[in-house]
């Protein structure tokens, strides 16, 4: 079956700290790889996503590429913002060869503080 | 309308009574999904439509729980016989159709706790 599987939380940073969130994935099919971010007091947000190998996701300063070999989806940004503090998910939608699927399963989420 | 717009935002309800939380997709989103977040569980798969039909309900943890979409668009999640575990904030989302890929749009979720 498909997993996502994140580096345990949380993570507290200082404010232009670089920032890295491990994420690894196994899926059955050819998956699509997404970072979702939560803000205190909000929905989730998707903040980006990468649907083939290779691929670089980027938005507001974060990136993350989709490494088929290491099946990894780590999610990065060189200085991170007070306004970043937040709890980000790694997830995939799997799709499945000749097939529609984009159910989402998510990884546990990790909480990220950011100090001034 | 303009996002996915789910109510009541917060519901308290006794155990034993049932409940119905409304999800209104995003206009034109033919797919629309129950997600489930709760602090032991994170984030859990439920159900999803394609149109009027559910194709997936593997999520859905026992009979008490159901979910309907009419005229593909609003959808009801209905739990009945409420237990103090059903307690969580139900998320709703959207997406244009299933294809692996799309973007997936949440709602702010219905809170809801059982006591």
């Amino acid at each position: 079956g498909n997993s996502v599987t994140q580096m345990e939380g949380p993570v507290t940073l200082s404010e232009e700290a670089f920032l890295t969130i491990n994420c690894t994935y196994t899926a059955t099919g050819y998956p699509s790889l997404f970072w979702y971010v939560q803000y205190p007091g909000e929905g989730l947000q998707l903040l980006l996503k990468a649907t083939k190998a290779d691929d670089k996701g980027s938005n507001k300063g974060f990136e993350a590429t989709y490494r088929k070999e290491t099946t990894s989806f780590h999610l990065e940004k060189g200085s991170v913002q007070v306004s970043d503090s937040a709890v980000y998910f790694c997830a995939l939608s799997d799709r499945v060869r000749g097939g529609a699927n984009s159910k989402l399963t998510f990884g546990k989420g990790i909480t990220l503080s950011v100090r001034p | 309308g303009a996002g996915v717009s789910q109510s009541p935002s917060n519901k308290v309800t006794e155990k034993g009574k049932d409940v119905e939380l409304r999800c209104d997709p995003i206009s034109g989103h033919t797919a629309l999904y129950w997600y489930r977040q709760s602090l032991g569980q994170g984030l859990e798969f439920l159900i999803y439509f394609q149109g009027n039909s559910a194709p997936d309900k593997s999520g859905l943890p026992s009979d008490r729980f159901s979910a309907e979409r009419t005229g593909g668009s609003v959808s009801t999640l209905t739990i009945q016989r409420t237990q103090q575990e059903d307690s969580a904030v139900y998320l709703c989302a959207s997406s244009l159709d299933t294809r692996s890929g799309n973007t997936i749009y949440f709602g702010e979720g219905s809170w809801l706790t059982v006591v």
